[in-house]
């Protein structure tokens, strides 16, 4: 089984101020990594993902993310955060090759933006 | 507009009560979801189904039970044997089973039982 840490369950910062929400997880194969988002009340949302190729993969609205294999991590980041990114974020990985193709979820990172 | 419904957003029942938790998709995919979110706990996995007529347990099994009778719906039924069915559940589809698939989430329905 699969296991996905998301060091830091509350990180607060002010607009403008960069930002990084830290993912770590386990596994015993290779494996797909993803970071959903999920605004209050609804469901989640791709924000982007790694499935092969260049370690470091962005998001159309400034997030981008970098998969260090050596240190099992796929941490995100955004230089400099708007209040419209308050949110929850989830990291997920699937196993590659896998028959059952589930997700497994960290347990969240609320990101809380300040004026 | 394609995409995953599911309704009611809010639910109440009494304890003791089953309820059943609906799960509509008009994307055409293959594979379906169901996940329970609690506070700090992150998403975790009820079931899912591949196909159409074919579905898993996923890690929490017990006290739900789901049917896939047609490819666009996989609705969720919380059984009175399920010890603490207060949660926000969220639906989900992908294209197919394969772990590159991103998958589609609905908007969620909060169940509260008292």
């Amino acid at each position: 089984a699969q296991s996905v840490t998301q060091l830091d369950s509350q990180v607060p910062v002010f607009e403008e101020a960069p930002v990084e929400l830290r993912c770590n997880y386990s596994s015993s194969v290779s494996v797909y990594l993803f970071w959903y988002v999920q605004y209050p009340n609804q469901g989640l949302q791709l924000l982007l993902k790694y499935l092969s190729g260049s370690t470091l993969v962005e998001s159309i609205n400034g997030f981008e993310a970098e998969f260090n294999k050596s240190q099992t991590s796929f941490h995100l980041r955004k230089p400099s955060v708007h209040i419209s990114d308050t949110a929850e974020y989830f990291c997920a990985v699937a196993d590659r090759g896998s028959t059952l193709g589930r997700l497994y979820f960290g347990r969240g990172t609320q990101l809380t933006v300040w004026p | 507009d394609g995409g995953i419904t599911q309704s009611p957003k809010y639910l109440f029942r009494k304890e003791g009560q089953n309820v059943t938790l609906s799960c509509e998709q008009n994307l055409n995919h293959d594979a379906m979801y169901w996940y329970r979110q609690d506070p700090g706990q992150g998403l975790r996995l009820i079931y899912y189904s591949q196909i159409v007529n074919d579905f898993q347990k996923g890690d929490i099994a017990e006290g739900y039970s789901v049917s896939r009778e047609k490819k666009e719906s996989f609705p969720l039924t919380v059984t009175s044997a399920q010890k603490n069915p207060t949660a926000f559940y969220l639906c989900a589809s992908s294209i197919n089973w394969q772990g590159t698939n991103e998958q589609y989430f609905g908007p969620g329905t909060r169940l509260t039982v008292t």
